[in-house]
């Protein structure tokens, strides 16, 4: 089964750039989350999809930060303009639920963001 | 406020031995509780999920142990190996559906 993939895998830019970052979910997975991991730190929600619509965006900083998961597959994320504590891991997740209700989350390998 | 405390923050411990982490949790109402495995440049892995009514899961030489009545729960690693070098991260599930993440504790097993 192929996992959750996310492009790029790094990325440097300066800051006041645009940048935005891809995820494909495992097929047939409906929700589908955006996680911010600063170094040292576990991850942060950023925000959660079922399929196409948005379940939790409250830790969002939507006046940089926006997202979209266009036919609930694929999703993107994109920071404009970027600021020097954007520098983190941004890490793409998605999810099923089991017959027992659990959602067991799979994670992507992460896009590493330096913002000098 | 709904928070995941975990320690220690990090620990060496030589190959061979063995180890627990610790998950203290404020977080509520729990649905249940997951340690995820962290890699060095990779996302993380599921270890175990425990539901409220479990005590405790093992997967492998990984042990969790989960008591929801102090709101706390452990991850024992048995026989270090030196792949078990990672962040090891806890995760509360509430409210059905939202996930509240500790900070992880790292771990680093040297020969």
């Amino acid at each position: 089964e192929a996992g959750v993939a996310q492009s790029p895998r790094y990325k440097i830019i300066e800051k006041r750039q645009s940048v935005a970052f891809w995820c494909n979910p495992i097929s047939g997975h409906a929700t589908l989350y955006w996680y911010q991991q600063i170094l040292g730190q576990g991850p942060k929600l950023l925000i959660q999809f079922q399929n196409n619509g948005v379940v939790d965006d409250s830790q969002l900083p939507k006046d940089r930060f926006s997202a979209e998961r266009l036919k609930g597959v694929d999703s993107t994320l994109k920071i404009q303009p970027a600021k020097l504590e954007d520098s983190a891991v941004y890490l793409c997740a998605s999810s099923y639920r089991d017959r027992s209700f659990q959602e067991t989350q799979y994670f992507g390998p992460g896009t590493r963001l330096l913002v000098l | 406020k709904n928070q995941v405390e975990q320690s220690p923050q990090s620990l060496i411990i030589l190959e061979g031995k063995n180890c627990t982490l610790q998950c203290n949790y404020t977080v509520s109402p729990f649905s249940n509780l997951r340690w995820y495995k962290q890699d060095t440049g990779r996302g993380p892995v599921s270890l175990t999920i425990m539901t409220f009514s479990e005590n405790t899961k093992s997967n492998g030489r990984y042990t969790a142990t989960l008591d929801a009545d102090t709101k706390q729960s452990s991850l024992h690693i048995t026989a270090s190996q030196l792949s078990d070098s990672a962040s090891y991260i806890c995760v509360v599930i509430f409210n059905d559906y939202k996930l509240s993440f500790g900070a992880g504790t790292t771990v680093t097993v040297r020969a």
